[in-house]
Order: C-alpha cells, then sequence, then structure tokens
C-alpha cells in the first residue's frame, strides 16, 4: 500500500531562517510527486510537480527536489506570508487516488 | 468569477437532516473531484467525474450522493450523516486531455461540516 509521511508535523522559522520539509513515500510505481500549500480556511494551492529522482522545481523562495524514497521542500529566507500547511502527494501505478501526507504546517514569524 | 467556488461556506446539520453542497468551476476543466479533510487526517479522494460520468468512488458510504449535471457544476447530496462525517469538503477541478489524472488540481475553498 502506498504511503506519504511528511516531517516534521510543525515548524517555526524565524523571518529568513531558511529550512527544508521532508516528504518520504513508499509506492510501487511512482506517476508523480506534487506539492500543494493550503491557507487557514482555503483549499489546497498547487505549486509543483516532479516526476523523476533528481528533478528539482523553484518558485519564487521555494524549491522541491526529488529522490527515489523522499522529496525535500527547501525553503530560502523564508517571510511571514510563507506561513501555511504544506502538502505532500503521491500519484502511482499501483490506484488512482493521489496519497496525500498530513501536511507540515509552518510558521515564520518576523 | 474566476477559480473554484463552493457553497455554503459552513453547515451544520443534525443526522437527520438532508442538505447539498454546491460546486462551480470557472476554470473550463472536464474534470471535478469531491475530497474529504479531517483534522489530523491525510486528504481523502470520494468521487471524480470526467464530463459529466462518474469514473470514481472511492468506496464512500451511500448516504455521500454525488451529483454532476454539466462539466462545470458538482454536488454533493448529504443524508442521515453521522457525527464522525464532521469534516472540510473539498471540490477540486483539472484539465486532462486523456481523462482525470488526478494531478494538477484547483481546489474550492471547501465547505465546514458539522453534524450534530
Amino acid at each position: 500500500e502506498d504511503q506519504v509521511t511528511q516531517s516534521p508535523e510543525a515548524l517555526r522559522l524565524q523571518e529568513g531562517e531558511s529550512s527544508s520539509l521532508n516528504c518520504s513515500y513508499t509506492v510501487s510505481g511512482l506517476r508523480g510527486l506534487f506539492w500543494y500549500r493550503q491557507d487557514p480556511g482555503k483549499g489546497p494551492e498547487f505549486l509543483f510537480t516532479l516526476y523523476s529522482a533528481g528533478e528539482e522545481k523553484e518558485k519564487e523562495r521555494l524549491k522541491a527536489t526529488l529522490t527515489k524514497k523522499e522529496s525535500f521542500l527547501h525553503i530560502t529566507a523564508p517571510k511571514p506570508e510563507d506561513s501555511a500547511t504544506y502538502l505532500c502527494a503521491v500519484s502511482s501505478n499501483s490506484g488512482y487516488a493521489l496519497n496525500f501526507g498530513k501536511g507540515t504546517s509552518l510558521l515564520v514569524t518576523p | 468569477e474566476t477559480g473554484v467556488t463552493q457553497t455554503p461556506r459552513h453547515l451544520v446539520m443534525g443526522m437527520t437532516n438532508k442538505k447539498s453542497l454546491k460546486c462551480e468551476q470557472h476554470l473550463g476543466h472536464n474534470a471535478m473531484y469531491w475530497y474529504k479533510q479531517s483534522a489530523k487526517k491525510p486528504l481523502e479522494l470520494m468521487f471524480v467525474y470526467n464530463f459529466k460520468e462518474q469514473t470514481e468512488n472511492n468506496s464512500v458510504p451511500s448516504r455521500f450522493s454525488p451529483e454532476c449535471p454539466n462539466s462545470s457544476h458538482l454536488f454533493l447530496h448529504l443524508h442521515t450523516l453521522q457525527p464522525e462525517d464532521s469534516a472540510l469538503y473539498l471540490c477540486a477541478s483539472s484539465q486532462d486531455e486523456t481523462g482525470p489524472t488526478n494531478e494538477k488540481l484547483f481546489f474550492g475553498s471547501g465547505t465546514q461540516l458539522s453534524v450534530l
């Protein structure tokens, strides 16, 4: 059965303090790995799709990377507006549904 | 209006009530989805529609009944719900040339449902 584990569950950073969020996965045949951002009271917002190990994607202060076992979402010099819950999800050959992790709640303080 | 719109934003209902959640997408997408988000749990896929046809029912209890009259509108009809059905219900859409891939999804803001 496909599994997605995100760590840490919660992360508090000072503005400008760079860090990484982790998404480890176990799937039978990865089709794609996805990162979403969810603000309180809103639905998730698509950030990135990664398809193969070694692939990297960037958007502003965010950079997503992928290996055969995990993905990292690197946040460089975060700002308070980066505070949100970040969700990781995988699609695989074993089933149709996207398997989501429980998310990492990020708080960036001024 | 752009994006995916869900109404109502909040809903409180008793276990014997019947209510409906509405979703409308203004993106011209062909696939629409219902997801359930419970506290401390991952998002769970409930239903998928592609061009109005249901293509996925993820073992959802029959007290949840979806309806997709056209590619832009999606409903979730609720009846005799249980307190454990309290959750955030999210609608999403996507544009996929060869059918719903459940990948790059555009979500609405959700309906926060409380069942008393």
